[in-house]
């Protein structure tokens, strides 16, 4: 049974960063497809961008470019997401969500979430 | 991008009484391999997303026979035979035909009444 654990909650001023990890368990790793998910207030789920470490590929959603980094570190099996020049609408529950089946497209295991608070 | 349009975006429901929920997209989900690349999600309140309908119409693991996904194209729907209070929470359609990005419907609350 594949496990995702993200880190827990933070709050950041305006302008700052913000890394958010998500540590998995079971299955392989490097195979999986990891995706980084947002839910703001009021908002719908929103894809940011997808790493495979594997291949070390990654894609990114236009609204990010520039400003969110993917990373994965295979020794301990966790990826990473850093969120720079922060605004108040970056305020958002974030998920990691794996594709753990090589090459399929849906989410099949979640974060449990890491809320991100963007105040001053 | 691809656009998700979903409806209703509220959906009050009695329990045992059915429910449906409609998910278009702006450009075709069917794959020349016969796939519709059209997946389901369900966030009850409190948790994080879970998986319920992969590939229009494939039931996730564990998920009951109530929930059936069908359509093709550009037309989705997610059907409940009889509504349970366990079901409650938000429903939302996400595109994988054309990525990136995957793209998701604005979501639908389901509540009981």
């Amino acid at each position: 049974q594949v496990q995702l654990v993200q880190s827990a909650a933070e709050v950041k001023k305006p302008g700052s960063s913000v890394r958010v990890s998500c540590k998995t368990s079971g299955g392989t790793f490097s195979t999986y497809g990891i995706n980084w998910v947002r839910l703001a207030p009021g908002q719908g789920l929103e894809w940011m961008g997808r790493i495979i470490p594997i291949i070390d590929i990654t894609n990114y959603a236009q609204k990010f470019q520039g400003r969110v980094t993917l990373t994965a570190d295979r020794s301990t099996n966790t990826a990473y997401m850093d969120l720079r020049s922060l605004t108040s609408d970056d305020t958002a529950m974030y998920y990691c969500a794996t594709q753990t089946i090589v090459g399929s497209t849906q989410f099949d295991y979640w974060g449990q979430g890491t809320l991100v608070t963007v105040s001053s | 991008d691809i656009v998700m349009t979903q409806s209703p975006l509220s959906l009050p429901v009695t329990p045992g009484e059915p429910a449906s929920i409609s998910c278009r997209s702006s450009e075709s989900l069917l794959h020349s391999n016969g796939y519709n690349f059209l997946h389901w999600y369900l966030q009850k309140p409190g948790q994080s997303p879970q998986l319920l309908i992969s590939l229009g119409s494939n039931r996730a693991s564990g998920v009951p026979d109530r929930f059936t996904g069908s359509g093709s194209g550009t037309d989705f729907t997610l059907k409940i035979s009889r509504v349970e209070a366990e079901d409650v929470g938000v429903y939302y359609c996400m595109q994988a035909r054309q990525t990136p990005p995957y793209t998701f419907g604005q979501g639908t609350r389901l509540e009981i009444k």
